[in-house]
């Protein structure tokens, strides 16, 4: 089966402007999860999609941060106005309905941003 | 609040020699715990989870870790690295009731050396 999706791979943007990423879970993966690493430090949850409802957004930082899941399937994070310190690697990951974090996501191989 | 402790941000090795990466943790409520594993320009990839009954637990590769509760701590082994293990290896836990979100450790790259 196809894995986790995740693009751009690298984007590099001035602040100020917008930035858009794109997640496509794995086919009948109920949950989608964003994640984001800031400057080597530890990896940090942002929310947590079932279907297309976020069941947890307390990880969104400010509200710069939009996430969006239409019709259950892709997923996508925009940032709007992007800032300096928004820098980092944008993980997504997926699972099936119910499992959850017990019995381990699958990755995508993220998204690099880079606000200059 | 839920935190994951990886002390050593590098650890060099030499190829053939045993290694540990350390994972110390800090929550109120039960958990569970896993390593992954970034190989360069890849996803993350599960190496081995501990849910319940055996605190030692086997993964992929050869890895293993030990989960022990007084010391709240869940270390990564591998008796003999090859240099095919280079790459950085998170901790995560999750808390038993909010069993969708991860809590992650900040990464230790393991760097094998011929």
């Amino acid at each position: 089966e196809a894995g986790v999706t995740q693009f751009p791979s690298h984007s590099v943007i001035e602040k100020g402007q917008t930035v858009t990423l794109r997640c496509d879970p794995i086919s009948g993966h109920d949950n989608l999860y964003w994640y984001r690493r800031v400057m080597g430090k530890e990896i940090k949850f942002l929310l947590h999609f079932v279907k297309e409802s976020k069941q947890d957004e307390s990880g969104m930082p400010n509200n710069r941060f939009l996430a969006e899941r239409t019709g259950g399937t892709y997923s996508t994070l925009k940032v709007q106005p992007a800032e300096l310190e928004d820098s980092g690697v944008y993980f997504c990951a997926s699972s099936q309905g119910g499992t959850g974090a017990n019995y381990g996501y699958t990755f995508g191989s993220g998204t690099r941003l880079t606000v200059v | 609040a839920q935190s994951v402790t990886q002390l050593d941000s590098q650890v060099p090795v030499f190829e053939e020699a045993p290694v540990e990466l350390r994972c110390n943790y800090s929550s109120s409520v039960s958990v569970y715990l896993f390593w992954y594993v970034q190989y360069p320009n890849q996803g993350l990839q599960l190496l081995l989870k501990y849910l319940s009954g055996s605190t030692l637990v086997k993964g992929i590769n050869g890895f293993e870790a030990e989960f022990n509760k007084s010391q709240t701590s869940f270390h990564l082994r591998k008796p003999s690295v090859h240099i095919s293990d280079t790459a950085e290896y998170f901790c995560a836990v999750s808390e038993r009731g909010q069993f969708n979100k991860f809590y992650f450790g900040s990464g230790t790259k393991l760097n094998v050396k011929p």
